[in-house]
């Protein structure tokens, strides 16, 4: 158990650009979720999915986002024309059957 | 929509000691789970304690238990013999028991200072 892997670890880039995370999540688990925290505040739900299926979207999730989990193993998180607004930490988080949910140490995201 | 509240932003406790954390939560559904994770300065989330609704049993980890009050929809985290290594934030969260996705819904957070 190699635990759940965040790259980069920090992302700075300039406003509006694109920008991609990737999340390798616990070998066995077939559940992966994003979220999303910014300072002072908890995580907050962004998308989930079973295996490659994205079931559950939150309104957090504009249409500037975008997440895959093309084969059912490790996922990607875009963000399209980035704004200041978008600067946070994105957390991924793996989850077996029964099974609590296991983090990462997230991408810390900074907009200039 | 579920709620978790944190009320109290910070605390401090002396090594040795005993705290205990404050959480509140707003559901309409009867089976659910609560948690309540550490997350150290720069690292990673890390679960302490997990609680499942159904149970009436308070969960107990080591140095660290849990007061479960359903009726109040009240779920406090005691540690025992405070260690410098406790210092961080730590977040209570609620998750449904079934039904949909098994995404967590957050406190704020709440910052443990450990004084030596």
């Amino acid at each position: 158990d190699t635990g759940v892997s965040q790259n980069p670890r920090h992302k700075i880039t300039k406003r509006g650009q694109n920008v991609t995370f990737r999340c390798d999540p616990i070998s066995e688990h077939n559940r992966l979720y994003w979220y999303r925290q910014t300072l002072g505040q908890g995580p907050e739900f962004l998308t989930y999915f079973q295996n490659e299926a994205q079931l559950e979207k939150s309104r957090l999730l504009s249409d500037r986002f975008s997440a895959e989990r093309p084969k059912g193993s490790f996922s990607t998180l875009e963000i399209q024309r980035t704004e200041q607004g978008d600067s946070a930490m994105y957390l991924c988080a793996s989850q077996g059957d029964n099974q609590p949910q296991h983090f990462g140490d997230g991408t810390r995201l900074s907009i200039l | 929509a579920q709620t978790v509240t944190q009320s109290q932003p910070e605390m401090s406790v002396q090594e040795a000691e005993t705290v205990t954390l404050s959480c509140t939560y707003d559901t309409s559904e009867s089976d659910y789970y609560l948690f309540w994770y550490k997350q150290p300065p720069s690292r990673q989330m890390i679960l302490v304690i997990r609680q499942e609704a159904y149970k009436q049993q308070n969960a107990t980890e080591n140095r660290f238990s849990v007061n479960f009050q359903k009726a109040a929809k009240s779920f406090s985290l005691k540690i025992s013999d405070s260690q410098l290594g406790d210092a961080a934030m730590y977040f209570c969260a609620y998750r449904r028991a079934q039904g949909g996705s098994e995404k967590l819904v957050f406190g704020k957070g709440m910052k443990l200072t450990v004084n030596p």
